[in-house]
């Protein structure tokens, strides 16, 4: 079946870097866009990122931009966030997703902790 | 920038129909799709319903989803309302700038 994993979250210093990985399986991963989601504790959904299924096109919210960079190895069916200058408004957790027809996010994984404090 | 608004909460009895809105802030709602996703506590999200109207196998038809344009909103209409919906609903689309957007989400009680 689809499945998508995160790894790689965890307890950091403000100023610090992270980088979470998604593992994909059960579909052609090639195929799809793919989406960073994330979810501060208590809060709702804040879409991250976005990279399209060769990596050519890449999409960041303004609230990253600049300080995270998402990237996939298709051969390894795999997508990255690369997290720096982290903030303590960084905190939340994160969410790999996979993008159907462009528009929606279908499915989510289990989702992966990134906590940013001192 | 674009802002998606929802009612924070919503409350109904079994076997009711619910409708949780979502307007968009400017431009037209209805230039890009907007999708629905359900989240219980402690789990991931999962779409109830995309592209403005459309169910994922797998969904009751008691969800459906619609466009105002006259509103610059859309819906989400549950029917026959059962304890297992209770839970968070969050709409969601892009904007202009292919920048992703959700709703703040809407708590719905079922009491």
């Amino acid at each position: 079946q689809v499945q998508l994993v995160e790894s790689g979250g965890g307890l950091v210093k403000p100023g610090g870097s992270l980088r979470l990985s998604c593992a994909a399986s059960g579909f052609t991963f090639s195929d799809y866009y793919m989406s960073w989601i994330r979810q501060a504790p208590g809060k709702g959904l804040e879409w991250v990122s976005y990279i399209s299924s060769s990596g050519s096109t890449i999409y960041y919210a303004d609230s990253v931009k600049g300080r995270f960079t998402i990237s996939r190895d298709n051969a390894k069916n795999s997508l990255y966030l690369q997290m720096n200058s982290l903030r303590a408004e960084d905190t939340a957790v994160y969410y790999c997703a996979r993008e159907r027809s462009g528009s929606w996010f279908d499915p989510w994984g289990q989702g992966t902790l990134v906590t940013v404090s001192s | 920038n674009f802002m998606l608004t929802q009612p924070h909460s919503v409350s109904e009895s079994p076997g009711k129909t619910v409708t949780i809105s979502c307007t968009g802030s400017s431009g037209s709602i209805a230039s890009n799709y907007v999708q629905w996703y359900q989240q219980r506590p402690g789990s991931a999200p999962t779409t109830v319903i995309y592209e403005d109207n459309q169910r994922p196998s797998g969904v009751p038809d008691r969800f459906s989803g619609s466009i105002d344009s006259s509103s610059n909103s859309a819906s989400l209409t549950i029917s026959g309302l059962k304890t297992e919906d209770e839970a968070d609903y969050y709409c969601q689309s892009y904007d202009s700038s292919n920048q992703g957007v959700f709703g703040g989400g809407t708590k719905l009680t079922v009491l």
